[in-house]
This record gives structure tokens, C-alpha cells and sequence, in this order.
């Protein structure tokens, strides 16, 4: 099992240029989430799906869109990049109480 | 909602210590807790739960308290190791199912 994966590793991005990260997941888990994390601060959810075909906005969904697949993909979408949106992106999974996570997505917006 | 925080940015101990870090949460009503451990340029990783039914758990080389009547919990790790060096994460779940994560504390082990 690969467990959660993320594409790509790492971006760099011209403010107002749009982009997709992809996430994979291979646990059969019905839930997925996409959170970003900045310097100093915890992880703060973006968007999460509880159960392929639904999406539902985090704390700071603005700038962003989802989009579920299947039940092993979950997309997220900057449609027009801007520099707050550089951050370390990680996708996770669950099935039940606990969360796995991909690896992470360095993006840098200029 | 929950609000998660830790109490130090940094800890540093000497490799074979006990280290001790500390996380405060808000909501009363939160009802389970997460210990998460990152590695530098890793996703973050599970390491221990905890259901507010009980006030310890115990892994390897692991221990969670709970305290609900301060809103306190502690993770625990015994006779730490340079590879147990990670940033630190609690996270709390209160009226949703999804945790709210803290701001992490970055664990420095000294040979």
C-alpha cells in the first residue's frame, strides 16, 4: 500500500497562473481532506469530503476549489494563484477516527 | 468548535530524558485528541489517541494524560531519542467530527 499520495512534490507559480494538486489515496477510506500549513502554524482544513460525490468548505476554503473524483481522488484547484497562497499543502485520508497523510505540496506563488 | 494550542514553540532535552509536551484546548465538549509527530519535509504521522472517557493511555514509549477539568493534555515520551526529533501536533475534536490541530511544538534532542 502507498497510502496517501500527493503530485507534484513541489511548484512554483506566477501570481494570477492556476494549477491542480492531486491526491491518491489506495485504503479504501471514504474521507479525504486537503489542509495547509504555514510557518509557525498548525494545519488549518481547506476543504474536506466526507463520502465520495459530496465536498464541504474548511476554515479557509476562499481561493479554492475541490473536486472528488472517485473515492480514491480528491483534487484541489487554485484557479488564480496569489503569493498567500504559498504554503506546504498535505492531503489526508480516514476511515473511521484517524487521519493519514500525504507527503505534502511546497507551493510557492511569486 | 475547538481551539488546540501548545504551550512552548521549542523543546530541547538531553538524548535518554523523559520529555513532557503540553497542549490546552477550549471546548469542554471535546470528546477525543490526537498526537501527531512530523518529520522535517514529511506529512504529519499518528502517534497516540485519546477518548475523553479516559485520563491515560499508554503506547511505546508513549503516554497521553487528559485532564478535562484544567482542559489539558500531555504527550509523554520516555528516554527520548535523536529520532523522536519532529515537530509535535495536538489535535482536538469538538462538535465535528474533523480535529482542530494546534500550532506544534518542535522537539530538539541533544546527543
Amino acid at each position: 500500500n502507498a497510502g496517501v499520495t500527493q503530485t507534484p512534490k513541489f511548484q512554483v507559480l506566477k501570481t494570477g497562473q492556476s494549477m491542480t494538486l492531486q491526491c491518491a489515496q489506495d485504503m479504501n477510506h471514504n474521507s479525504m481532506y486537503w489542509y495547509r500549513q504555514d510557518p509557525g502554524m498548525g494545519l488549518r482544513l481547506i476543504y474536506y469530503s466526507a463520502s465520495e460525490g459530496t465536498t464541504d468548505k474548511g476554515e479557509v476554503p476562499n481561493g479554492y476549489n475541490v473536486s472528488r473524483l472517485n473515492k480514491r481522488e480528491f483534487s484541489l484547484r487554485l484557479e488564480s494563484a496569489a503569493p498567500s497562497q504559498t504554503s506546504v499543502y498535505f492531503c489526508a485520508s480516514s476511515s473511521g477516527d484517524t487521519q493519514y497523510f500525504g507527503p505534502g505540496t511546497r507551493l510557492t506563488v511569486l | 468548535g475547538e481551539s488546540v494550542g501548545l504551550h512552548l514553540p521549542t523543546l530541547s532535552v538531553q538524548e535518554g530524558d523523559n520529555s513532557i509536551i503540553n497542549c490546552a484546548y477550549s471546548n469542554s465538549a471535546s470528546d477525543y485528541f490526537i498526537w501527531y509527530k512530523q518529520e522535517s519535509g514529511k506529512g504529519p504521522q499518528f502517534i497516540i489517541d485519546i477518548r475523553s472517557n479516559m485520563d491515560k493511555r499508554q503506547g511505546q514509549r508513549v503516554t497521553v494524560l487528559l485532564n478535562k477539568t484544567v482542559k489539558h493534555l500531555s504527550l509523554q515520551i520516555a528516554a527520548t531519542q535523536p529520532g523522536d526529533s519532529a515537530v509535535y501536533f495536538c489535535a482536538g475534536r469538538g462538535g465535528s467530527y474533523i480535529p482542530t490541530f494546534g500550532r506544534g511544538t518542535s522537539l530538539i534532542v541533544h546527543p
